[in-house]
């Protein structure tokens, strides 16, 4: 069952803030962040595991509550280079690569 | 050069077609999957393979089938091409001990 993600949509000022959460209804082991910027394939971000500590990326960082099934991507004093469609995927034990993406959320960084 | 290629890049094609799609990668990957694309669906896995013998049906393998060639060659095949299989297809790879899947470029598939 694919993950669900919020907002489905966001559209920031440059410098300002904004989160995307993913929440699964399935026991995770990991989740996977990526973007895809319009026309593009998408680009790995960053993987958070099960029992690891909230990532960063630049201004980009990610947390992974374990108990709630829950991931949130941050990105803080957001640029225009920060806007396309964020995707999470989640990776369940012993299912190696196998990701199961949510819908995504598209974000647009306004001058 | 790309490391993982995808053709054709667009192709359009009528109702009963069979139509195959080609990805290759140059990196040495073990792992090749088959994703694809709507508008507000995000990217759903079709089908995956570890190696060359271990093929897996992802959540929505119906009406499509794989060809696992060689560790640099996966193929996706719609047997008889339907209107509702219009969307892009991505290939990505990621190795055996790692997370991070690259992906190709994708290729623009329209059924009429």
């Amino acid at each position: 069952q694919q993950p669900v993600q919020s907002p489905q949509a966001v559209i920031l000022r440059e410098g300002e803030d904004a989160v995307i959460n993913c929440s699964s209804s399935k026991a995770l082991y990991s989740v996977h962040w990526y973007r895809q910027k319009h026309g593009e394939a998408p680009v790995f971000l960053m993987i958070l595991l099960k029992g690891g500590e909230q990532k960063g990326h630049e201004k980009i960082s990610a947390s992974f509550n374990e108990k709630k099934q829950q991931s949130s991507l941050y990105l803080t004093a957001s640029q225009l280079s920060y806007s396309g469609t964020y995707f999470c995927g989640t990776g369940a034990y012993n299912q190696g690569g196998k990701l199961i993406f949510g819908q995504g959320t598209e974000l647009s960084v306004k001058p | 050069d790309a490391d993982v290629t995808q053709t054709p890049r667009n192709r359009i094609t009528k109702t009963g077609k069979r139509i195959m799609l080609e990805c290759s990668q140059t990196k040495g990957h073990d792992r090749m999957y088959w994703y694809r694309q709507d508008p507000g669906l995000g990217l759903r896995l079709i089908y995956y393979s570890f190696d060359v013998k271990d093929i897996n049906k992802g959540e929505i393998s119906d009406g499509y089938s794989v060809s696992r060639q060689a560790q640099a060659k996966f193929s996706l095949s719609l047997e008889s091409a339907i209107p509702n299989q219009t969307a892009l297809y991505f290939c990505a790879t990621s190795p055996r001990f790692g997370n991070e899947q690259f992906f190709g470029p994708g290729t623009r598939l329209t059924v009429l």
